[in-house]
């Protein structure tokens, strides 16, 4: 069975400090790692995916087979960043897209 | 570009009332899902429509869930009669027939049943 594993529901970090959401996951075969934000009074979006390799907001995430990892990485904490997280998984290609998510991480950047 | 829409935002029922929820996707978008949010849980997959076709419906919860999608056009997720542990965030998502995997969400109906 597939699952995504969030081990943090809460996290609160100072502005300026780095911050690291972790995301664990069991799936098999070959997965595609995403991660996923809501802003207060927004709607879920997609933030970054594995695949891209590419960084977002200053967000980076690195997708570690062997320890089934991918966490959401930034160096330097903005209040803006304050949001949840999800991490979210899927098949890495068709065209059924369904998502299994996490249950998310509320992020907190504190002045 | 309007993005998914849904109603309502907010529906508040007694046990064992009828509520429908609905979702417009992104135009042209062939696949769309329906996800749930119960407080502090994860968000679960519900279904799944390729046009007006039922992809995947393993994750509906019981026969009390019953969604459609007439048309391939908008969706409705219809409970009856709603329970308690039914309260929750309904969420809707999109995406186009070749998707590179992004979902796109509506701001989600919440459904409160007392």
């Amino acid at each position: 069975a597939q699952r995504v594993t969030q081990p943090e529901k809460l996290l609160s970090v100072f502005k300026g400090a780095p911050v690291e959401l972790k995301c664990n996951y069991s799936y098999s075969g070959s997965p595609e790692l995403f991660w996923y934000v809501q802003y207060s009074r927004q709607r879920l979006q997609l933030l970054l995916r594995h695949i891209s390799r590419e960084s977002i907001k200053g967000f980076t995430a690195d997708l570690n087979k062997g320890e089934t990892s991918f966490h959401l990485k930034k160096p330097f904490a903005q209040e803006e960043d304050s949001a949840m997280y999800y991490c979210a998984l899927g098949p890495l290609s068709g065209s059924a897209r369904q998502l299994t998510f996490g249950s998310g991480t509320q992020l907190t950047v504190l002045p | 570009e309007a993005g998914v829409t849904q109603f309502p935002s907010h529906s508040v029922i007694e046990k064992g009332q009828t509520v429908t929820l609905r979702c417009d996707p992104i135009s042209g978008h062939d696949n769309l899902y329906w996800y749930r949010r119960v407080m502090g849980k994860e968000i679960k997959f519900l279904l799944h429509f390729v046009k007006e076709s039922k992809q995947d419906e393993s994750g509906m919860p019981n026969n009390r869930f019953l969604a459609e999608r007439t048309g391939g056009t908008y969706s409705t997720l219809k409970v009856q009669p709603a329970e308690l542990e039914d309260s929750g965030v309904y969420f809707c998502a999109s995406s186009p027939r070749i998707s590179g995997g992004e979902l796109f969400f509506g701001e989600g109906s919440r459904l409160t049943v007392l």
